[in-house]
């Protein structure tokens, strides 16, 4: 089975603080995604990458960046963390681009 | 881009069945995806249609679509109580290649 692994479960940051949420999948996906979730708003696009070092935005990126320097790897940076970036994250990959997403169990992260 | 709408939520008794809605305005997508959510958990691919299908069932799922007016449903048989999560639609946006969520239906089964 495919495995995508966020690295933390439950995160606790500070206001302004650089924050660092990592995935990553086992099973050469070439595509890559970071979705956050927000109780009745489902889930929105944030960033995706269809290769390495490729980047793409998605619906909502403003405070956000991303980096993908190996394949297996997708990482998601707020670059100043803020109350309103409170939320679920889940990172997703898949093969090819017609074929579903594998999701991680997501990271749960709270700014105070 | 797209839009995707569902209903927030839906209760059910166990043994009967349930139809989750979807609508979206791309009428381009090519792939439609059902997700399951537990509490917790990170979503699980449920099943998929293609477009060119109307119907596609897969043991006690069921899925319909309608091209012409944009809508996808999910009907669930004998619904039992391991069946309460939230479901989500998820066309792909052919523009970006990327899924598109609803915001989910939460499913309540009622012993």
């Amino acid at each position: 089975d495919v495995k995508v692994t966020q690295s933390s479960r439950y995160l606790v940051k500070r206001t302004g603080e650089k924050v660092f949420l990592e995935c990553v999948q086992d099973m050469d996906h070439e595509n890559m995604f970071w979705y956050r979730q927000d109780p009745g708003l489902g889930l929105r696009l944030i960033y995706f990458s269809y290769d390495v070092k490729m980047k793409e935005k998605g619906d909502i990126p403003e405070g956000y960046s991303v980096s993908r320097e190996k394949k297996e790897r997708f990482s998601l940076i707020l670059e100043s963390a803020s109350t309103n970036q409170t939320s679920m994250y889940l990172c997703a990959s898949r093969p090819g681009q017609t074929y579903g997403y594998t999701f991680g169990s997501g990271t749960r992260l709270t700014v105070v | 881009g797209e839009d995707v709408e569902q209903s927030l939520f839906l209760s059910v008794r166990e043994g009967d069945s349930s139809v989750i809605n979807c609508t979206y305005t791309d009428s381009s997508s090519t792939y439609l995806y059902w997700y399951k959510q537990e509490p917790g958990a990170g979503l699980q691919l449920l099943t998929y249609i293609f477009s060119n299908m109307d119907m596609k069932q897969d043991q006690r799922l069921t899925v319909l679509l309608n091209k012409k007016d944009k809508h996808l449903s999910l009907r669930i048989a004998d619904t039992q109580t391991g069946d309460s999560a939230i479901y989500f639609c998820a066309p792909l946006d052919t523009g970006r290649r990327a899924l598109t969520f609803g915001s989910g239906t939460r499913l309540q089964v009622q012993p």
